[in-house]
């Protein structure tokens, strides 16, 4: 299976907004909610940030948004901040049951 | 006391098999979905598979020829086995709850060599 694709870096000065999109097919994105993201700073184990779309899990900031359209998940960071500063992964469910993960974004604060 | 945490052998040598066991401590094995993700140096996040106790496990097609996931509910931890290991399976090996990965564990650095 192939994975979702993401742009490779996106950037952003502080208080800015950025958008991450995952682009999959009718096979996974497009054939359910089930789209979560995932920060992951240097280092560190990856943290959901959001599910089913557009879900924050408890503690999670307001800033960070999600939506869909068709095959294309997004993530929207809003008033960007240095601890911004991370790697992205979406995952997506798919119609045989897999779970297909982003090829992840760099987020960079300028 | 961490959540989840993965554990076992940092080395494993080619053609051998990488066990990995996965401590839960937030409740019980039987109440959730377990999944392996791996990561190898410098790249992305890799699904490997999930289980469920009541359920059948699902596993990533480009490796479901060499895992094997399971659920141990008298410990209470989740297990993960990948056959025949190459230096390609060298990764950092993460446990996480549930098929959203809502709980990650700290993560396992595995290297394969000689």
């Amino acid at each position: 299976q192939s994975a979702l694709t993401q742009p490779a870096f996106v950037s952003g000065s502080p208080g800015q907004s950025v958008t991450i999109s995952c682009i999959g097919t009718s096979a996974n994105v497009g054939s359910n909610n089930a789209v979560s993201w995932h920060q992951q700073h240097p280092g560190k184990a990856p943290k959901i940030i959001l599910y089913q779309t557009d879900q924050r899990p408890s503690g999670v900031s307001s800033r960070f948004s999600g939506s869909k359209s068709g095959n294309t998940a997004s993530l929207t960071i809003s008033g960007l901040q240095a601890d911004d500063e991370a790697d992205y992964y979406c995952s997506s469910f798919t119609v045989i049951k897999t779970i297909v993960f982003g090829t992840g974004t760099t987020v960079t604060v300028l | 006391q961490v959540p989840l945490q993965e554990s076992g052998p940092g080395l494993v040598r080619p053609s051998e098999t990488l066990s990995l066991t996965c401590n839960v401590s937030i409740g019980s094995v039987k109440d959730y979905y377990w999944a392996w993700i791996r990561q190898s140096p410098g790249r992305g996040l890799e699904w490997i598979g999930y289980t469920y106790y009541y359920a059948t496990t699902e596993y990533n097609p480009s490796l479901e020829s060499r895992v094997a996931i399971s659920v141990d509910t008298s410990k209470n931890h989740v297990t993960l086995e990948v056959r025949s290991v190459t230096a390609a399976d060298t990764a950092i090996y993460y446990c996480a709850r549930r098929r959203r990965f809502d709980i990650w564990g700290p993560g396992k650095m595995v290297t394969v060599s000689a």
